[in-house]
């Protein structure tokens, strides 16, 4: 059973920074690219990051792009988020999500629970 | 970036009746739109991939259509566990851009 369990979250000051892990199992995590997709309290989806199978490849949303900084370790069987100079508009649940590819399409097929950060002071 | 918008943002109905929503892209995706479902304090779940495949385990009551910029998802026949939140997004490039959502309320 594909699992993937997201941990760090947390209040947090502005400016302030914090690290959300991504804890996956139930498949090969080597094989995929990940991401993390966010979601402000009401409001939608909004995409943050994502990262290869290797980590030759990360890409950002413009609203993070030179403060959080996506990363995986292959061996842990995890990902991670790191997010510095918080803002109170990165208030969020963020969520881990597994990347599938197939016959030439991608799409989300697994997510996690969430991890919720508030930024305030 | 690839503007992804919804229609209707939010849609009253019943039990049994037939519900399509819209999403269009401001560029031409092909068929690299996917659409999920998000009940309430729960994790959005895949429904439809590549604008028209079912995802494993999902009720052949919901289908998807389109290509290019214009796409739906359709639910046949409304049950009551389908009252949800509904998102399309494009997998053509990054970013994933999400469209705003439709909120399907029970009338």
């Amino acid at each position: 059973e594909v699992q993937l369990v997201e941990s760090g979250g947390g209040l947090v000051q502005p400016g302030r920074s914090l690290r959300l892990s991504c804890a996956a199992s139930g498949f090969t995590f080597n094989d995929y690219a990940m991401h993390w997709v966010r979601q402000a309290p009401g409001k939608g989806l909004e995409w943050v990051s994502g990262i290869s199978w290797n980590s030759g490849s990360v890409g950002y949303a413009d609203s993070v792009k030179g403060r959080f900084t996506i990363s995986r370790d292959n061996a842990k069987n995890s990902l991670y988020l790191q997010m510095n100079s918080l803002r109170a508009e990165d208030t969020a649940l963020y969520y881990c999500a597994k990347d599938k590819y197939s016959t030439g399409l991608y799409y989300f097929d697994y997510w996690g629970q969430g991890a919720l950060v508030t930024v305030s002071s | 970036d690839i503007q992804m918008t919804q229609s209707p943002s939010s849609l009253s109905a019943s039990v049994g009746d037939r519900v399509t929503i819209t999403c269009r892209a401001s560029q031409s995706i092909s068929s690299y739109l996917n659409w999920y479902q998000q009940k309430p304090g729960k994790a959005p779940k895949l429904l439809i991939y590549g604008a028209s495949s079912l995802q494993s385990g999902v009720p052949s009551r919901f289908s998807g259509s389109g290509s290019g910029t214009d796409f739906t998802l359709t639910i046949s026949s409304l049950q009551p566990e389908d009252f949800a939140t509904y998102y399309c997004q494009q997998s053509y490039s990054t970013p994933r851009t999400f469209g705003q959502g439709t909120k399907l309320e029970i009338k």
